[in-house]
C-alpha cells in the first residue's frame, strides 16, 4: 500500500540551528502539508501546499518557516532558527485532492528536539 | 484554539461492546469531518468521513453520526475489539475555503479490554 514516507525519524538540533524535515508524499497526490504535534497538545495546521506554491498557512507559519517540492518527489519543511518551542513531533500528509474529496494519509512522523 | 472539542480525554470499553466517541465544533463554516486513528510513534490513520450533506455514514464496523444543528458527531464502534484500542482524533474541515486545512480536536484515548 502507498505510503507517506517521512524522514529523519528523529532530530535533535541546538537552538538557534537550521533544519530541514523530508517528506515523500504518494507518489499521484497532488496537495501537500505539514503539521505539528506539541507535546500533550493538538495536531496543528502548519502549511498546505499545491502547484508549487503554497495555498494556506498558519499563523504558527511564520518567516522561519519554509516549505519546498525541489524535485517532484520530496517535500521539505525547513525551519531557520530554531527555537525551544519548535520542540514537536512533525507530520507531513498528502492528498489527492482537497480534503474535501479524499481523505489526507500521514507520514509517521518526525520528532524534532530542540537543545 | 477550541474550533473541535473532544472532551473525554479517555474512554475504556469492554471487548464486543460498543464504543462511542462524541466530538464537538463551534465554527459554522467547518463542512467536512472526518476521524483519524493514532497508535504510539505512528501517524494519524484515516478511518471514515462524513459531509455535512449527510447525517451518517458507515464503513463496517465504524458509523459516523454528524447533528449540524448541535454541532456534534460521534464515531461508533461495534463490536470493539482490542485492536482499536488508539487515539481517535475529530478533524473538521471548512472544504469550500479552504485548502486541505484540518482542525483537530485533542484526541480520546480507548482501550478496549479482551
Amino acid at each position: 500500500e502507498p505510503e507517506v514516507t517521512q524522514t529523519p525519524s528523529h532530530q535533535v538540533t541546538q537552538m538557534g540551528q537550521e533544519v530541514i524535515l523530508r517528506c515523500v508524499p504518494i507518489s499521484n497526490h497532488l496537495y501537500f502539508y505539514w503539521y505539528r504535534q506539541i507535546l500533550g497538545q493538538k495536531v496543528e495546521f502548519l502549511v498546505s501546499f499545491y502547484n508549487n506554491e503554497i495555498s494556506e498557512k498558519s499563523e504558527i507559519f511564520d518567516d522561519q518557516f519554509s516549505v519546498e517540492r525541489p524535485d517532484g518527489s520530496n517535500f521539505t519543511l525547513k525551519i531557520r532558527s530554531t527555537k525551544l518551542e519548535d520542540s514537536a513531533m512533525y507530520f507531513c500528509a498528502s492528498s489527492e485532492d482537497r480534503v474535501l474529496d479524499t481523505e489526507a494519509f500521514f507520514g509517521q512522523g518526525t520528532r524534532l528536539t530542540v537543545v | 484554539d477550541q474550533q473541535v472539542k473532544q472532551n473525554s480525554p479517555s474512554l475504556s470499553v469492554q471487548e464486543g461492546r460498543i464504543s462511542i466517541l462524541n466530538c464537538d465544533y463551534t465554527n459554522s463554516m467547518f463542512d467536512y469531518f472526518l476521524w483519524y486513528k493514532k497508535y504510539p510513534a505512528e501517524g494519524p490513520t484515516f478511518l471514515i468521513s462524513i459531509s455535512s450533506i449527510k447525517d451518517k455514514n458507515e464503513d463496517g464496523r465504524f458509523t459516523v453520526f454528524l447533528n449540524k444543528s448541535a454541532k456534534h458527531l460521534s464515531l461508533h464502534i461495534v463490536p470493539s475489539q482490542p485492536g482499536d484500542s488508539a487515539v481517535y482524533f475529530c478533524a473538521a474541515s471548512a472544504g469550500g475555503t479552504s485548502y486541505g486545512k484540518l482542525t483537530f480536536g485533542q484526541g480520546t484515548i480507548l482501550t478496549v479490554h479482551p
